[in-house]
């Protein structure tokens, strides 16, 4: 089983507003990924997570803050995003950092 | 520094032909090279990878890559497009002792259009 589960999919959001976006994988992986992907264009790293400490951070705006609880959950909190935000989120994992990544299905946010 | 070229930002098929999506690679080191697609409004679902096992790599849904060294190449084929093919193909390279520091470089991708 390789998967990778996000929620929501959908996620419409005020520049004033505070959300998450949550990643779950139950595949024993120590390496998860966040990434943002514009309309036609591939996907972008912004965060990696290794054994649960924060190892890459692709010099990504503060409003976007990471956390991983633990080595099943990875989330991705928001404050006060801006319109250029809206993408699709994607997060992924892999067994350990720099091994092949399983993606999931991904968060549409769309920001008003 | 590594880096991924997909010739074609769009290759159109009939149902029934022969597919080839084109990746060039750049890569100081061997690389671990990997195809994805993508349906509309989905995740990245693996298809192959190659890492420096067999150069011919059979993958899911009919497909294949092979990886030529010589032509810095690993270029995707289906022998028969099916009208279910159709989405948006990215390559992918990552390695441990490069730039990516083993975090996968993506191509621009490649849509893919099936014709009945």
């Amino acid at each position: 089983d390789t998967e990778v589960t996000q929620t929501p999919k959908h996620l419409v959001m005020g520049m004033t507003n505070k959300k998450s976006l949550k990643c779950e994988q139950h595949m024993g992986h120590r390496a998860m990924y966040w990434y943002k992907q514009k309309a036609k264009k591939p996907p972008e790293l912004m965060f990696v997570y290794s054994y649960e400490k924060l190892s890459i951070n692709e010099s990504v705006p503060s409003r976007f803050s990471p956390e991983c609880p633990n080595s099943s959950l990875l989330n991705l909190h928001l404050h006060a995003l801006q319109p250029e935000d809206s993408a699709l989120y994607l997060c992924a994992s892999s067994r350990r950092s720099q091994e092949t990544q399983y993606f999931g299905p991904g968060t549409r946010l769309l920001v008003l | 520094a590594q880096s991924v070229t997909q010739l074609g930002s769009h290759v159109s098929v009939s149902e029934g032909a022969l597919v080839l999506l084109r990746c060039n690679y750049s890569s100081s080191v061997p690389p671990y090279l990997f195809w994805y697609v993508q349906y509309p409004n989905q995740g990245l679902q693996l298809l192959l990878k190659y890492t420096s096992a067999a150069t011919l790599v059979k993958g899911i849904n009919g497909f294949e890559a092979e990886f030529k060294k010589s032509e810095t190449s690993f270029h995707l084929t289906k022998p028969s497009a099916h009208m279910s093919d159709a989405a948006e193909y990215f390559c992918a390279v990552s390695d441990l002792y490069g730039g990516s520091q083993g975090n996968l470089i993506f191509g621009k991708g490649t849509k893919l259009s099936v014709k009945p």
